[in-house]
């Protein structure tokens, strides 16, 4: 059970696009489709922003996209905005009733 | 709307003992799965634990399997996780987290606000 692999940071301007990595293996992202995303914000609990991979759950921007190549899943922000700075963390299903989470990306908006 | 408060958090000698509790509201309880999620202090999140929607099965990870146990009570709407020989790496904010499914499968659609476990002498 190790841990999803992300970028510890990444940062953008308002407007632009920002895409966090996150890479596992074939026993967990690259074995299933049940990768999800949460945001964190400072004190506050996470919240679901992508899963299954790559869909929203309702309330959510349009903003936010989810997408997944073999052993890496990503995370894009399109027209960052002021109130995306937060940490973002990735997980996925890893068989077994187990489930490992990244280490966590903290975006910063510029 | 969905709602889970957790309780039960506090400052615990190692090798103490803790019961952390998870009220849920707003949803059909006993039609879902629920974990429980761990983030130490500025680090990471963690999976700890799920029991399936009748409480039947339960699934733990490596780092907590065989000191803690999570239970549920239904006719309460109650989640629980009773936290044995604990440890100073144990010290975290714990999150009940809700499953889309029954048996647990998938993602985490819904969090509580945490509660703080210490493990300190």
């Amino acid at each position: 059970q190790s841990a999803l692999t992300q970028p510890r940071s990444v940062s953008g301007s308002p407007g632009q696009s920002v895409t966090i990595s996150c890479t596992g293996t074939s026993s967990d992202i690259g074995g299933y489709d049940y990768v999800s995303w949460y945001q964190q914000h400072p004190g506050k609990a996470p919240k679901l922003m992508i899963y299954d991979v790559s869909k929203r759950p309702s309330g959510v921007p349009d903003r936010f996209s989810g997408s997944k190549s073999g052993n890496t899943a990503s995370l894009t922000i399109s027209g960052l905005q002021a109130e995306d700075e937060a940490d973002y963390y990735c997980c996925s299903y890893a068989g077994s009733y187990t489930w490992v989470f990244g280490g966590g990306t903290k975006l910063t908006v510029l | 709307q969905v709602q889970l408060v957790e309780s039960g958090g506090g400052v615990v000698q190692p090798g103490g003992s803790l019961r952390l509790s998870c009220a849920a509201s707003g949803f059909t309880f006993n039609n879902y799965g629920m974990h429980w999620v761990r983030q130490a202090p500025g680090k990471g999140l963690e999976w700890v634990a799920l029991i399936q929607y009748d409480g039947r099965d339960k699934y733990y990870a490596d780092s907590v399997k065989g000191r803690f146990t999570i239970s549920r009570d239904n006719s309460k709407n109650t989640l629980y996780l009773q936290m044995n020989s604990l440890r100073a790496e144990d010290t975290a904010f714990y999150y009940c987290a809700k499953s889309p499914s029954k048996l647990g499968i998938g993602w985490f659609d819904s969090w509580g606000q945490g509660t703080l476990v210490t493990v300190s002498s």
